[in-house]
């Protein structure tokens, strides 16, 4: 099955500056790459995805590159924002018979005013 | 536009106990997937369905089954409940259509087996 390895597990940053959190997965037919959000005593919110067809994915201060070759795939804030702080979780799924995602095991991104 | 609801919020219950927990789709989702959380990891796997067929399990024991019904709402029930089994039950709805289906979270039920 797939495998899904996320690092840092932790990182702290001060206001403005970029947050870079980076996964890499097992399973060379992955080809839906999910980011998530999740703050404190709430659900997981998508806040990004790309597909495997897409090297690079923006949506404002949020970017998401993919490296299908060396299986990894990496999220990227710029200009970091207290309300940016909580823990991101990637994924990586397979369209086979079923459609499930693997998650990694988050990364907790405090960002101090 | 009412998103993923689950039911109910909190639930505390103890060793060997059964437990039922109920989530409702998107409207015009008709998958549903099963997630456990437990605290400083991320969701793990345990079932999907899709037009209330079992699409895919994951690595639990037997006491874990889940249903779903013609309206697309679905069930997790957890039988003979271990003190292990404490943590956030998580539902995620998607289209079940199409080759990269985005799941949407519902907010949890957070299952406490004292």
């Amino acid at each position: 099955g797939e495998n899904v390895e996320q690092h840092p597990s932790t990182l702290s940053v001060q206001e403005g500056d970029s947050a870079v959190i980076k996964c890499t997965y097992s399973d060379s037919a992955s080809n839906y790459f999910p980011w998530y959000k999740q703050e404190l005593g709430k659900r997981p919110q998508l806040i990004i995805d790309i597909r495997s067809n897409v090297g690079e994915k923006k949506d404002q201060r949020i970017a998401v590159t993919l490296n299908k070759t060396a299986k990894h795939f990496s999220l990227h804030i710029t200009e970091t924002q207290p309300e940016d702080s909580a823990v991101y979780f990637c994924a990586a799924s397979t369209r086979g018979g079923s459609y499930i995602p693997t998650f990694g095991r988050g990364t907790s991104l405090i960002v101090h005013p | 536009d009412a998103g993923v609801t689950q039911s109910p919020t909190h639930l505390i219950k103890t060793r060997g106990q059964q437990v039922t927990l109920r989530c409702s789709p998107i409207s015009g989702h008709k998958s549903v997937s099963w997630y456990q959380q437990v605290l400083g990891q991320g969701p793990q796997f345990i079932f999907q369905y899709y037009e209330k067929e079992e699409r895919g399990r994951g690595n639990f024991p037997d006491r874990f089954s889940a249903r779903q019904f013609p309206n697309y709402s679905s069930e997790l029930n957890v039988n003979a409940l271990l003190l292990g089994d404490s943590a956030l039950y998580l539902c995620a709805s998607s289209s079940g259509e199409g080759s990269m289906d985005t799941q949407y979270f519902g907010p949890g039920t957070r299952l406490t087996v004292l």
